[in-house]
């Protein structure tokens, strides 16, 4: 079975450039989560997805970030304007259901703003 | 609000057992895990514990779960280098939303 994929694995940018983080969870998985890990600390979720709806996107700043998952199975996340803080590894997780289903993790993508 | 911590780090040499320590706030998580990161990967789950359980064992991991402390442990048996990685310590609240709550990380060292 084949496991979270994201793309790019690394990307550095200046500040207030845009960038995006796409994400392709494990097939027949309904729920996509996406992380954000600052290094040192542990991550902390942005957004979750159920299905194609938006779950929990309370700790999205959303006036830069933004995330969408249009047929309900890949997902694009975009940061735009980039700040310096913005740097760190962006993980996407999905899980079958909604309950309190493993969550599997794809290798994130690290992101540095110059 | 919520809020998980562990100890930042912990060294151990190869064949002793290495415990690593959490704990929560939220009375109410009904789900506790434990992930392991290698560096530059993502996260692989170890294992989990149910709130209502005081323990659970697989192979060489043993959580164990003081519900009214609020603390959780993870002790591994016959460590080996490999295990050396960062160990991260999660709750899954009883809410619609599903999203983990990590803690910071310890990071584990093995020395042979």
């Amino acid at each position: 079975e084949a496991g979270v994929a994201q793309s790019p694995r690394y990307k550095i940018i200046e500040k207030r450039q845009s960038v995006a983080f796409w994400c392709n969870p494990i097939s027949g998985h309904a729920t996509l989560y996406w992380y954000q890990q600052i290094l040192g600390q542990g991550p902390k979720l942005l957004i979750q997805f159920q299905n194609n709806g938006v779950v929990d996107d309370s700790q999205l700043p959303k006036d830069r970030f933004s995330a969408e998952r249009l047929k309900g199975v890949d997902s694009t996340l975009k940061i735009q304007p980039a700040k310096l803080e913005d740097s760190a590894v962006y993980l996407c997780a999905s899980s079958l259901g909604s309950g309190p289903d493993t969550q599997y993790f794809g290798p994130g993508t690290r992101l540095t703003v110059l | 609000g919520e809020d998980v911590e562990q100890s930042l780090f912990l060294s151990v040499r190869e064949g002793d057992s290495s415990v690593i320590n959490c704990t929560y706030t939220d009375s109410s998580s009904t789900y506790l895990y434990w992930y392991k990161q290698e560096p530059g990967a993502g996260l692989q789950l170890l294992t989990y514990i149910f709130s209502n359980m005081d323990m659970k064992q697989d192979q060489r991991l043993t959580v164990l779960l003081n519900k009214k402390d609020k603390h959780l442990s993870l002790r591994i048996a016959d460590t080996q280098t490999g295990d050396s990685a960062i160990y991260f310590c999660a709750e899954m609240e009883d809410q619609a939303g599903t999203a983990l709550i990590f803690g910071k990380g310890t990071t584990l060292s093995v020395s042979s």
